[in-house]
């Protein structure tokens, strides 16, 4: 068992540019989630899959941020024209079929928008 | 809105002492608690977790009691050691959306 494994884990862009991060949950898991982490602040939610399917979004989930998990195994998050507020630590988990509220997290990606 | 209250914001313990940290919620769909511990740079980490059944769950030296008339859990860190000087984190969730609710944090240090 390896972990949630999250890349790249830092990430420095300019304002306007797409990121795209990637995570691959712990094998067998069927559940997986995204959350957004400020300094000094607890995660917060941001949208969860269930297989391949999005069953979830949070309102801090802009148009510009994209989610998606094609074949229910590894996740990517997009953030179109960056901008400074989405300076962040983003956090993946995954959780399995019988223990749905078992949360993994996987060790985050910095993201810096200068 | 912020449906986790945690507190104190940050504590400072000596070696062997008592860590003591204290979570409010509000939605009472809430039914699982866990808590993380979350070191610089590192995601969380799955600590212990309780459910409104049970009113203490302890293992090892962590021990989460729960209130769940004044909705309201505690974690305990007995023995305190220099090693646990982490951020820790309460969180909430219920079985309908299994979305982790979590409260603010508290950053502790534990004096040698």
């Amino acid at each position: 068992d390896t972990g949630v494994s999250q890349n790249p884990r830092h990430k420095i862009t300019k304002r306007g540019q797409n990121v795209t991060f990637r995570c691959d949950p712990i094998s067998e898991h069927n559940r997986l989630y995204w959350y957004r982490q400020t300094l000094g602040q607890g995660p917060e939610f941001l949208t969860y899959f269930q297989n391949e399917a999005q069953l979830e979004k949070s309102r801090l989930l802009s148009d510009r941020f994209s989610a998606e998990r094609p074949k229910g195994s590894f996740s990517t998050l997009e953030i179109q024209r960056t901008e400074q507020g989405d300076s962040a630590m983003y956090l993946c988990a995954s959780s399995d079929r019988t223990t749905y509220n078992e949360q993994f997290f996987g060790p985050g990606t910095r993201l810096t928008v200068l | 809105q912020q449906q986790v209250k945690q507190s104190p914001q940050s504590l400072i313990v000596q070696k062997g002492g008592i860590s003591i940290i204290n979570c409010a919620y509000e939605n009472t769909a809430f039914d699982y608690f866990p808590w993380y511990q979350q070191f610089p740079g590192k995601g969380p980490a799955l600590l212990i977790a309780i459910r409104p059944d049970v009113s203490e769950k302890k293992e090892g030296r962590f021990t989460i009691s729960f209130n769940k008339s004044a909705k309201q859990f505690s974690l305990h860190i007995m023995d305190s050691q220099p090693g646990d000087s982490a951020t820790y984190f309460c969180a909430a969730s219920s079985a309908a959306g299994n979305k982790l609710t979590f409260g603010g944090g508290t950053r502790v240090l534990v004096k040698p």
